[in-house]
């Protein structure tokens, strides 16, 4: 069965420390990949995305993350984290162009000032 | 800049009562489905809904649960008989289906405590 894996649960920061979250996936075929971010009492929004092309992918607030193949990983960076990065952060995968998301357990991001 | 809206925010009920969760989808778009989240747990797929006639669902999606496009603008989720497990929120998201782009566009969600 296709799973998302997401391998930390929680993870406390100060400011300015560099962040990354990994995600693996199990699927052989051509995937979709996302990273969506959920603020506290907010809803789920999209931070960036990988179809095709540049396997290096820059999305908003400063984060990217990088689709490596060979390793069936896509794992999201942010060089400088602030207070307002605290948020849960959910990788999703879709091999389906018009089909479901299937999600990560998502990673509890917590900044300390 | 258009999104998706979810009516009610939070919605509590009691166990064995029926339930409609109700979205309002980006209006040009064509895909829409369901997902729900377990405090705690991960977001999970329910249905998605094409052409007016669901294209999948997940084994959650039991015969308590249905969907409907009952005009050309809401999208809803019902529950016939709410049990205590279907605490959750529920996030309906859109897609155009008709663009490269097949990024999914949720709202906000509804919170169901089912007491």
């Amino acid at each position: 069965a296709q799973s998302v894996s997401q391998h930390n649960h929680h993870v406390i920061l100060s400011e300015a420390a560099s962040l990354e979250l990994g995600c693996n996936y199990s699927y052989g075929g051509t995937v979709n990949l996302f990273w969506y971010v959920q603020y506290p009492g907010q809803h789920l929004q999209l931070l960036l995305k990988y179809f095709s092309g540049d396997p290096l992918v820059k999305g908003i607030k400063g984060f990217e993350a990088e689709f490596i193949k060979s390793k069936f990983s896509f794992n999201l960076r942010k060089p400088s984290v602030q207070w307002s990065d605290t948020a849960e952060y959910f990788c999703a995968v879709l091999t389906d162009s018009w089909g479901k998301l299937q999600f990560g357990a998502g990673t509890q991001v917590v900044v300390t000032p | 800049e258009p999104e998706v809206t979810q009516t009610p925010s939070h919605q509590v009920t009691q166990m064995g009562q029926e339930v409609i969760l109700r979205c309002v989808p980006i209006s040009n778009h064509l895909y829409f489905y369901w997902y729900r989240q377990i405090l705690g747990q991960k977001v999970e797929f329910l249905v998605s809904f094409y052409n007016n006639e669901i294209s999948e669902k997940s084994e959650i999606f039991d015969d308590q649960f249905s969907v409907e496009r009952p005009d050309g603008s809401n999208f809803t989720l019902k529950i016939r008989s709410t049990k205590l497990e279907d605490s959750a929120m529920y996030f309906c998201a859109s897609i155009p289906g008709t663009s490269a782009s097949n990024e999914q566009f949720f709202g906000p969600g509804t919170r169901l405590t089912v007491l």
